[in-house]
């Protein structure tokens, strides 16, 4: 069965105290992971696609990385507004919207 | 640019009635899905729509349906409600139909049953 499973669940920093957020998935035929970004009450806000393995993308402090089995959302030097749930997705079939959502990382960034 | 629109916000309903939710997408973007959200279950797709053909389901039963109009509009129905309906129900849009593109998503439509 298709599965993407992040860790951890929550995750509570200091301001300034870099991290990483773990994203694994078992998929077969993986076309592309997605990273979102979801606060309270709002829709998912797109982040990042990667789409191979060894591919790495970066926006402001925060970097995605993929390898063939997991995904890494780096974040460095935080501050209280990189506070969110984190969430990781996986498309399977091509040329379709189908996403497989892990369960999110709860994000707090204390000041 | 204007991001993909759901109306209405929150809704409140009671068991057995049934319930209706519109998306509007980004412009240019022929490609909708609709998702369902809960504490427990986390994002669940439900369908996908292009060129108003739904081209995917999810596992729900078919008191969850859906449409596209030829203005790219979608909507999704639920019947006969039930409690376990309550969620937070997210539609996305994209612009491509061949290979794995972006998914911008909607705000949501907060849906209650009573």
């Amino acid at each position: 069965e298709d599965q993407v499973t992040q860790s951890p669940e929550a995750l509570r920093l200091q301001e300034g105290e870099s991290s990483s957020l773990n994203c694994s998935y078992t998929v077969s035929g993986l076309r592309g992971l997605f990273w979102y970004r979801q606060d309270p009450g709002k829709g998912p806000e797109f982040l990042f696609t990667l789409y191979s393995a060894g591919e790495e993308k970066e926006k402001e402090r925060l970097k995605a990385t993929l390898t063939k089995k997991e995904s890494f959302l780096h974040i460095t030097a935080p501050k209280p507004e990189d506070s969110a749930t984190y969430l990781c997705a996986v498309s399977l079939s091509l040329g379709a919207q189908k996403l497989v959502f892990g369960q999110g990382t709860r994000l707090t960034i204390n000041p | 640019k204007a991001g993909v629109t759901q109306t209405p916000r929150y809704l409140i309903k009671t068991r057995g009635q049934q319930v209706t939710l519109s998306c509007s997408p980004i412009s240019g973007h022929r490609s909708v899905s609709w998702y369902q959200q809960t504490p427990g279950q986390g994002l669940q797709f439900l369908f996908e729509y292009f060129s108003e053909t739904q081209r995917n389901k999810g596992n729900f039963p078919g008191r969850f349906s859906g449409r596209q109009f030829s203005n790219s509009r979608s909507e999704m129905n639920v019947s006969t409600l039930e409690l376990g309906d309550s969620a937070l129900y997210l539609c996305a849009s994209s612009s491509r139909w061949a290979g794995t593109t972006e998914a911008f998503f909607g705000q949501g439509t907060r849906l209650t049953v009573v």
